[in-house]
């Protein structure tokens, strides 16, 4: 069965200061992650997806099949970030739990 | 850009009725996905469907129904609406190309009184 889990639900980091949001997977097959992200009130947003490598907003997330992690980070957190963020995983799209970003200025 | 269109936005109704919620799908995709997220809860998936068709089924109550019609347009059906069915109803789209990502509505934010 497939499954992803985002071990923490509350980060609570400055502005200027790095944010790693983790997120592990289960899967047998080859897996398709993405990193949704949640503004208030507003409508979930794709913001990265693994097998493009992009960088968005300063975030990047790279894919360690070894560790089975898909982990999110940003070297300098800005107060525009602070939102609810989504790792989700193909096919059913699973989704973790999320993660709760504050960044404090 | 075409977006995923969800209609209607907002929905208020008693409990025992019935409600039907609409997806629009972005052009040339094929596949729609609902999601129910409940006030602070994360999206829980509650079906989808490909090329007309129930692609796979996930927690949702029998009171519900589904279908997709041959536009790709999909409609979720409520019935005996519950006080607990008060959520944000996501509908999404992909066109089932790997790598492609999914695309979100706003959502239908449903309240039952």
């Amino acid at each position: 069965a497939q499954r992803v889990t985002q071990p923490e639900k509350l980060l609570s980091v400055f502005k200027g200061a790095p944010v790693e949001l983790k997120c592990n997977y289960s899967y047998s097959g080859s897996p398709e992650l993405f990193w949704y992200v949640q503004y208030s009130r507003q409508r979930l947003q794709l913001l990265l997806r693994h097998i493009s490598r992009e960088s968005i907003k300063g975030f990047t997330a790279d894919l360690n099949k070894g560790e089975t992690s898909f982990h999110l980070k940003k070297p300098f957190a800005q107060e525009e970030d602070s939102a609810m963020y989504y790792c989700a995983l193909i096919y059913k799209l699973s989704f973790g739990a999320g993660t709760t970003v504050t960044v404090r200025a | 850009a075409a977006g995923v269109i969800q209609s209607p936005r907002h929905l208020i109704k008693e409990k025992r009725e019935t409600a039907t919620l609409k997806c629009y799908p972005i052009p040339r995709h094929d596949t729609v996905y609902w999601y129910q997220q409940g006030p602070g809860q994360d999206p829980q998936f509650l079906i989808s469907f490909y090329e007309k068709m129930q692609s796979d089924k996930g927690s949702i109550p029998d009171r519900f129904s589904a279908q997709q019609f041959s536009d790709y347009h999909s409609e979720l059906n409520m019935s005996s609406l519950e006080l607990g069915d008060s959520a944000l109803y996501f509908c999404a789209s992909s066109s089932g190309r790997r790598g492609d990502g999914y695309t979100f509505g706003s959502g239908t934010r449903l309240t039952v009184v």
